[in-house]
């Protein structure tokens, strides 16, 4: 199994550009998550998906969107990139059951 | 806004000696505590859940829950360098499964 996997590793916009950050795992987890971590900072979640089809806004959604059409795969789109969007995105997996959320290795991306 | 709030540090602690991390929480409805372990450049790893009151040892690591307190802490005894990481605090709450993650503590063990 890969696990979480997303891409790109690194990535820099130009302000008012847009992107798509992908993630996917294979382990057939429903629930899915997008974090971001500014330096120094703790994770703060910006998307969190429950299954196929179904998505809901973190603490930090604002300037993002994101879709969930199969179970395996979750991007999260960037409209119109901001420096305030600097970060480093990490994308995540859980079962529901157990205790672990499985993190992907994460984006850097930056802004400018 | 439900928080969860830990010393950024460094803690800076000699070879062979314990560690200790704090951490409180605002959602006292909440359930169950991790501890994660962030190299730097690298993604968070699960280290230690918590779900009652009291102590869970694993290994090297302890982490203690105290709820009417609010509080949850993580003790690394026999701390070596490659202990040196950043340690975040994740709670969750009563609303679905989500994580509200602390900001870290940065720990630095010293030879």
């Amino acid at each position: 199994n890969a696990g979480v996997t997303q891409t790109p590793k690194f990535r820099i916009l130009k302000i008012g550009q847009s992107m798509t950050l992908q993630c996917a795992q294979d382990m057939n987890h429903n629930y899915m998550y997008w974090y971001r971590q500014d330096p120094g900072m703790g994770l703060k979640l910006i998307y969190y998906s429950v299954g196929a089809g179904i998505t809901d806004k973190g603490e930090v959604p604002n300037g993002y969107n994101v879709s969930r059409s199969t179970t395996e795969d979750f991007p999260l789109r960037l409209e119109l990139a901001a420096p305030s969007q600097t970060s480093v995105y990490f994308c995540a997996s859980f079962s529901g059951q157990g205790h672990e959320q499985y993190f992907g290795p994460g984006t850097r991306l930056t802004v400018t | 806004q439900k928080e969860v709030e830990q010393n950024s540090g460094p803690l800076s602690v000699p070879e062979g000696a314990i560690a200790s991390l704090n951490c409180t929480y605002s959602d006292r409805g909440s359930q169950s505590f991790f501890w994660y372990r962030q190299y730097s450049g690298k993604s968070p790893e699960l280290i230690m859940s918590i779900y009652s009151n009291g102590d869970k040892e694993d290994g090297r690591f302890t982490a203690q829950l105290n709820k009417a307190s609010q509080y949850v802490s993580l003790l690394i005894r026999d701390s070596q360098p490659s202990d040196s990481a950043t340690y975040l605090c994740a709670v969750k709450g009563t609303a679905g499964n989500k994580l509200t993650f602390g900001g870290g503590t940065r720990v630095l063990v010293k030879p």
